[in-house]
């Protein structure tokens, strides 16, 4: 079975611009979760969406960040226009069921770079 | 300060050696317990979930405390392939929205 895919594995962009990260949940998991560290601090919770519904947005940084998951299979993250301090890595995870007793499993992040 | 506080690392420790992580959670509110084990520049992956009465697999043993709102991890006869940095991990039944500590870095040294 395939796991969580994400692309790009690495991104750098200059301050202002625009950039588009892209999640491929496993087959079959409703729950899709976005997680980001940035340099030096723990991995923070972004935004959990159930199917295309989002559940949870609380974690989202600002309005410059826009998640979407059309059709409730895979989810882009948005971030436009890119800051310094955007820059870390982005975790995408998915579970099969809600809740934190069903394991989330993690994709192999993003690496995004805003020079 | 921080919802899930970790021991500060880097811990290095000789092949063979017992290694102990110790975390602390802030919101009562916290329902679900893991460590997660993340390797360098990798996703974190699930060691184990942490439950009331204590749990093992194998190696590793794991003990939450709710009235201290303690979480620890035991690790006997470390192993070269154990060094990774250790995340201790809280969740919220309701959505499953997970808080990670800053992690401890183990470092197994022949």
């Amino acid at each position: 079975e395939a796991g969580v895919t994400q692309f790009p594995s690495h991104s750098v962009i200059e301050k202002g611009q625009t950039v588009t990260l892209r999640c491929d949940p496993i087959s079959g998991h409703d729950n899709l979760y976005w997680y980001r560290r940035v340099m030096g601090k723990e991995i923070k919770f972004l935004l959990h969406f159930v199917k295309e519904s989002k559940q949870d947005e609380s974690g989202m940084p600002n309005n410059r960040f826009l998640a979407e998951r059309t059709g409730g299979t895979y989810s882009t993250l948005k971030v436009q226009p890119a800051e310094l301090e955007d820059s870390g890595v982005y975790f995408c995870a998915s579970s099969q069921s809600p809740g934190a007793t069903d394991t989330q499993y993690f994709g192999p992040g993003t690496r995004l770079t805003v020079l | 300060r921080k919802e899930v506080e970790q021991d500060p690392g880097p811990f290095n420790v000789p092949e063979g050696a017992t290694v102990a992580f110790n975390c602390t959670y802030s919101n009562s509110a916290s329902q679900s317990f893991f460590w997660y084990r993340q390797d360098c520049r990798k996703e974190p992956k699930l060691l184990m979930s942490v439950y009331s009465s204590g749990n093992e697999d194998g190696r590793f043993t794991a003990q939450l405390n709710r009235a201290s709102q303690y979480i620890s991890l035991l690790i006997r006869d470390s192993k070269l392939s154990d060094s990774a940095t250790y995340l201790c991990v809280v969740g919220y039944n309701q959505g499953g929205k997970l808080i990670f500590g800053q992690g401890t870095e183990l470092s197994v040294k022949p």
